[in-house]
């Protein structure tokens, strides 16, 4: 079967301190994956998702970047954070071209303090 | 692309009463509409799901309906438990898939004792 698996599960950092969170799915090929960030509230805005390892498609322009160095690992990154990157992040997968569900990571909640 | 509407933001019932929650989408080529549910803290998860060519779906006390017409879809919970206290997301998929759901704002549904 398949899993996600998304960490650190929390992370406090400073103002201008970097970010790396990761994101690897087992059990699986090729899957499309994204970021979501849901902040201080109940909405889920998507942040970046790739159809395939080196393809990586920006939703919302901002200080953040994704990489997907192998086809199951997807990174989420910042060179400087700002107190807006606050919020809870989830990393998600689905099939290939389908119709079929998301399947979310465990979150990472972030304090940018 | 596609725009989801999601209503109520915040529904409040009492235990054993139904909750219904209603969404409905801009694409005519949306052909999948999943719902998650979100307790404090949590991921989303996927708690059912219906496809175009389905105007009915159910899953014991949870129940799915779709008018692909009027684009509108909704979720009913009968005889609501205290564990359904969460948010509810629905969504739609449009443009083969590969961009990923559309997600509506979410509603709070809260079960009064």
């Amino acid at each position: 079967s398949q899993t996600i698996h998304q960490w650190p599960a929390t992370l406090v950092q400073p103002v201008g301190s970097p970010l790396s969170l990761e994101c690897t799915v087992e059990g699986t090929s090729n899957p499309n994956l994204y970021w979501y960030r849901q902040a201080a509230g109940r909405g889920l805005q998507l942040l970046f998702y790739s159809i395939g390892i080196g393809q990586i498609s920006s939703e919302v322009p901002q200080n953040l970047s994704a990489s997907r160095p192998q086809d199951r690992q997807f990174i989420l990154s910042s060179k400087k954070l700002l107190l807006s990157d606050s919020g809870f992040y989830l990393c998600a997968w689905s099939v290939e071209w389908g119709e079929e569900p998301l399947h979310f990571g465990n979150g990472t909640r972030l304090t940018v303090t | 692309g596609e725009n989801v509407e999601q209503h109520p933001s915040t529904l409040s019932v009492q235990e054993g009463d139904s909750a219904v929650i209603k969404c409905t989408y801009s694409d005519s080529a949306s052909n999948y509409f999943p719902w998650y549910k979100q307790e404090l803290g949590k991921r989303p998860q996927l708690i059912i799901d219906i496809r175009s060519n389905v105007g009915e779906k159910k899953d014991q006390r949870i129940a799915v309906t779709l008018n692909k017409t009027a684009k509108h879809f909704s979720l009913h919970i009968t005889e609501t438990q205290p564990e359904d206290s969460a948010v509810y997301f629905c969504a739609a998929i449009s443009g083969g898939g590969a961009d990923g759901l559309t997600f509506g704002k979410g509603t709070h549904l809260i079960i009064q004792p």
